[in-house]
C-alpha cells in the first residue's frame, strides 16, 4: 500500500534553513505519472500548496514561496526533499508531503510534520 | 496565486444538506475541471472527498457530492452527521503558477 512519510526538525531558528525529507512507498517516482507535493499549514489556518516534483524531474513552485524553495528526488531512496530558506516565525507549521501531481487530487498524504520558527 | 474563497462556517442539523462553495476564477476553478475536496478532522491529515470536480473516491460516502458552475464550486453533504463535523478545504489546478491552490476552508458544525 502507499504510504508517505515526513521527517525533518522540530524546531528552527529564524534566518536557518530548513530541510524537510518525504520518505515513500508503495509507488516509485520513476514511473510516469507519479508526482509529489508539499502542502503546508499553519496552526489553525489554511493549507498552502508548496512545490512538487514529478518522475520526469519537472518541478513546480508556489509563485509566492518559490525564490525560497527547492524540491529534489532520490528515487532510489524513495525520497523527495524540500528546502525552504531564511526562515521566519510565520513559516511555522505543519508540513505535509502527499503524492499529488500538477492536475489531479491527493488520495495519500503523510501525517505531518510540525516545524517551529523560533529563537 | 490566491486561495480560493470558501465561507468561514457553515452549520447544519443531523439529517439536513448543507453546501460549501469554492469561489476562483478562469485561471483555476473556472477554466479546468480538476476542482477536488478535502475533509480535515481536528490533528489529522486531510482526507480526499472529492476529485474533479464531481468524482468519489472508493470509500467516500454517497452522501458527499461536488459540482460547478462558472468560477465557483460546491460540495454538498447531504443527511448531515455528527462524523462529518470538520474543516473542509477545496483545491483546483491554476495555471497561475502552474500548480495547485487551496481554498480558505469551511469549519462545518453540525448542531
Amino acid at each position: 500500500q502507499v504510504t508517505l512519510r515526513e521527517s525533518g526538525p522540530a524546531l528552527v531558528k529564524p534566518t536557518q534553513t530548513l530541510t524537510l525529507t518525504c520518505t515513500f512507498s508503495g509507488f516509485s517516482l520513476s514511473t510516469s505519472g507519479m508526482c509529489v507535493s508539499w502542502i503546508r499549514q499553519p496552526p489553525g489556518k489554511a493549507l498552502e500548496w508548496l512545490a512538487l516534483i514529478d518522475w520526469d524531474d519537472d518541478k513546480y513552485y508556489s509563485t509566492s514561496l518559490k525564490t525560497r524553495l527547492t524540491i529534489s528526488k532520490d528515487t532510489s531512496k524513495n525520497q523527495v526533499v524540500l528546502t525552504m530558506t531564511n526562515m521566519d516565525p510565520v513559516d511555522t507549521a505543519t508540513y505535509y508531503c502527499a503524492r499529488l501531481c500538477v492536475v489531479g487530487a491527493a488520495y495519500y498524504w503523510g501525517q505531518g510534520t510540525l516545524v517551529t520558527v523560533s529563537s | 496565486q490566491s486561495a480560493l474563497t470558501q465561507p468561514a462556517s457553515v452549520s447544519g442539523s443531523p439529517g439536513q444538506s448543507i453546501t460549501i462553495s469554492c469561489t476562483g476564477t478562469s485561471s483555476d476553478v473556472g477554466g479546468y475541471n480538476y476542482v477536488s475536496w478535502y475533509q480535515q478532522h481536528p490533528g489529522k491529515a486531510p482526507k480526499l472527498m472529492i476529485y474533479d470536480v464531481s468524482n468519489r473516491p472508493s470509500g467516500v460516502s454517497n452522501r458527499f457530492s461536488g459540482s460547478k458552475s462558472g468560477n465557483t464550486a460546491s460540495l454538498t453533504i447531504s443527511g448531515l452527521q455528527a462524523e462529518d463535523e470538520a474543516d473542509y478545504y477545496c483545491s483546483s489546478y491554476t495555471s497561475s503558477s502552474t500548480g495547485n491552490v487551496f481554498g480558505t476552508g469551511t469549519k462545518v458544525t453540525v448542531l
